[in-house]
Parts: C-alpha cells; structure tokens; sequence
C-alpha cells in the first residue's frame, strides 16, 4: 500500500498568490513524522518543513506552513505569497517509528509559479 | 560549505563497469542516509548508517551494492557490474541524531549506465 500520496501531478499559481499541495499519508504507527521537500532543477532536495504527529500546532517556516489534519491523515503544504523561484518539484515525505528514521517519500508535484 | 557534499556530480559509465561515489555528511551528523531517485519518482530509501554501522539495507540493495562508511564519516556506495537499470541520481543525506528528524542532503551523484 502507498504510504504517500501525492495527488497533484502539477500545479499552477500566479506569483504573490497562495497555494497548497495535498498529501496524504497511511502509518499504523502513533509516532510518526511528515515532511516536505522542494527540489529544483539542480536536483538537490532542500528541507522545507516538519511536523511531528504528537505536535499541537501546525508547523510554520516563514511562507511555508503545514496544514496538518491527523484524522483525515493528510498534511499538505501552503506555500504563501509565491516567488518565481518557488517553481519546482515538491516531495511529500514519512518517517516511522522513533527508532531508524529512513524517510519514504510521494512521487511529487510539480510546481510553477507564473509573473 | 558545511552542508552535505557528494562526488562526483556526474557519472558516465558503461554497462559491467565498477563505479564509486562518495559522501560527506554534515560534520556533526552521525546518521547517514543514501537514496536513489529515478526520472519521475521521489527519493527511495537505499542504506543508513548510525556512525560506522549499517543498520539497514534496502531490497533494492542488490548484491552488487555496497556502502561504507569508515570511522562514521564520509560514506562510499559502489556499484559493481553496472546495468542500465542502475541509472540513476544517488543522493546522499544526514542527519544529527534521536530527536533531530530533518534530514538534510546533498547534491546528488548523477548516474548514466550506457
């Protein structure tokens, strides 16, 4: 079974608007942790955000925030005011457990952030 | 430059050779991390080191796969008797530790088999 679900191959937005990529998740396990990527056309992946499945609040750095729903199991990620570089690929991810912490990660969502 | 560092960035090879790449962590990074991506998929969890031990090995791991890392720094992923199927970005992540999660990765190494 998919652990990540990514359902947005590719999205548009104009610049200085706001969007949001889903991603949904499936663990059995209470503790667990979502993250998300953004990798640009150099290909390097750059942490964006995290947010602990015991966390009260909703993760936020800067433009980027998670919105984090635990019964609906998703976990997407708004991204505010979006700038030109924005545009890239972006990566849901999971860890598991609290043990080895190897991240399993969504098939992605394109982003392009137009003038 | 203190964040993760991989070498080379980019790799041709032909088909049955050997190939190497290394890593170097985050200096202060003990947990270490390689993932392979293919053209249109997120990252998959290939290796992990805590220190100087492997702890976990992948499936996708074959036999013709090997990973170092010698005295818990810098890290080497070989490939031996490369196939095509084997094309593809090797990214090299770290991370600091228990209670740290983030992990922050590299560059990526560039594989082409042809």
């Amino acid at each position: 079974a998919q652990k990540i679900t990514q359902t947005q191959p590719g999205m548009f937005v104009q610049e200085k608007e706001a969007v949001t990529l889903d991603c949904t998740y499936d663990t059995s396990d209470p503790s667990y942790g979502l993250f998300w990527y953004k990798q640009p056309s150099s290909g390097e992946m750059i942490f964006l955000i995290y947010q602990g499945s015991y966390d009260q609040q909703n993760a936020t750095e800067g433009r980027y925030s998670l919105n984090f729903q635990k019964a609906r199991k998703s976990a997407n990620l708004v991204i505010s005011a979006s700038q030109l570089g924005d545009s890239a690929m972006y990566f849901c991810a999971m860890r598991e457990g609290t043990g080895f912490q190897k991240l399993v990660f969504g098939t992605g969502t394109r982003l392009l952030v137009s003038p | 430059d203190t964040g993760v560092s991989q070498d080379p960035r980019h790799k041709i090879t032909k088909r049955g050779q050997n190939v190497t790449f290394r890593c170097d962590p985050i200096s202060e990074h003990n947990r270490l991390y390689w993932y392979r991506q293919t053209l249109g998929q997120g990252p998959e969890f290939l290796t992990y080191f805590q220190n100087e031990a492997q702890l976990e090995k992948s499936r996708l791991l074959s036999n013709r796969f090997s990973a170092e890392r010698p005295k818990g720094s810098f890290s080497t992923l070989e490939i031996q008797r490369t196939e095509q199927g084997d094309s593809a970005m090797y990214l090299c992540a770290s991370s600091l530790g228990p209670q740290f999660y983030e992990q922050y990765f590299g560059p990526g190494t560039r594989l082409t088999v042809t």
